[in-house]
């Protein structure tokens, strides 16, 4: 069974820093690309991040190019996003998500974890 | 970017009845790269079609989905209480990858 379990979510004041961890299992990570996507508490999701099975492609938004950077360790089976310069409209929960295929651009989003809330207030 | 906008914003209907619920590209998404997902309260977002018309994993036969360029359907056959929550499309095609606002399913 597929497992994401995000990591890392806190209160952080606007201009601050996070980096929040994704721990997979289940599954064989360095198969399949994968995904951040956020959601304001009450609103609808937004597709933050992606990267590649061998992080060979990353894609970011907009909204937070410059700002997050995506990472993984296939060895750790391990996702991250470092989060800079945050902003209170950055505040959502962001979810950790699996591909079906190994890159960017050619799958759905097909696997969930719970996600994790992040806040950027002062 | 690709723009999608859902159809209605919210369906309001009794269990039994049928749900067809719309979303519309402003771009052409190729290979059909179009996906739809169902929230529940309190949950995640789950998959339910992609392609359009591939059905994910357990996802009951009462669903369905079709479409290809810039206008895609879902459709729920028979609504069973657990169906009404808001469903989102998604486009995967081109980056950034963009959902659409939401169709809340109510019951009436």
């Amino acid at each position: 069974e597929v497992q994401l379990l995000e990591l890392g979510g806190a209160l952080v004041q606007p201009g601050g820093s996070l980096r929040l961890s994704c721990a997979a299992s289940g599954f064989t990570f360095d198969d399949f690309a994968m995904h951040w996507v956020r959601q304001p508490p009450g609103k609808g999701p937004e597709w933050v991040a992606g990267i590649s099975w061998n992080s060979a492609t990353i894609a970011y938004a907009d909204s937070v190019k410059g700002r997050f950077t995506v990472s993984r360790d296939n060895a750790k089976n391990s996702l991250f996003v470092q989060m800079d310069r945050l902003r209170p409209e950055d505040t959502a929960f962001y979810y950790c998500v699996k591909d079906i295929f190994p890159s960017l651009g050619s799958g759905p989003l097909a696997s969930w974890g719970q996600g994790t809330l992040v806040t950027v207030s002062s | 970017e690709i723009v999608l906008t859902q159809s209605p914003d919210t369906l309001s209907l009794s269990p039994g009845e049928r749900a067809t619920l719309s979303c519309r590209a402003s771009q052409s998404v190729s290979g059909s790269y179009l996906a739809w997902y169902q929230q529940r309260p309190g949950q995640a977002p789950r998959l339910l079609f992609y392609g359009p018309s591939f059905r994910a994993t357990g996802i009951p036969a009462r669903f369905s989905g079709s479409g290809s360029g810039t206008d895609f359907t879902l459709i729920i056959s028979r609504l069973e209480p657990e169906d009404f929550a808001v469903y989102y499309c998604h486009q995967y095609d081109r980056s950034p990858f963009t959902f659409g606002q939401g169709t809340k399913l109510e019951i009436k």
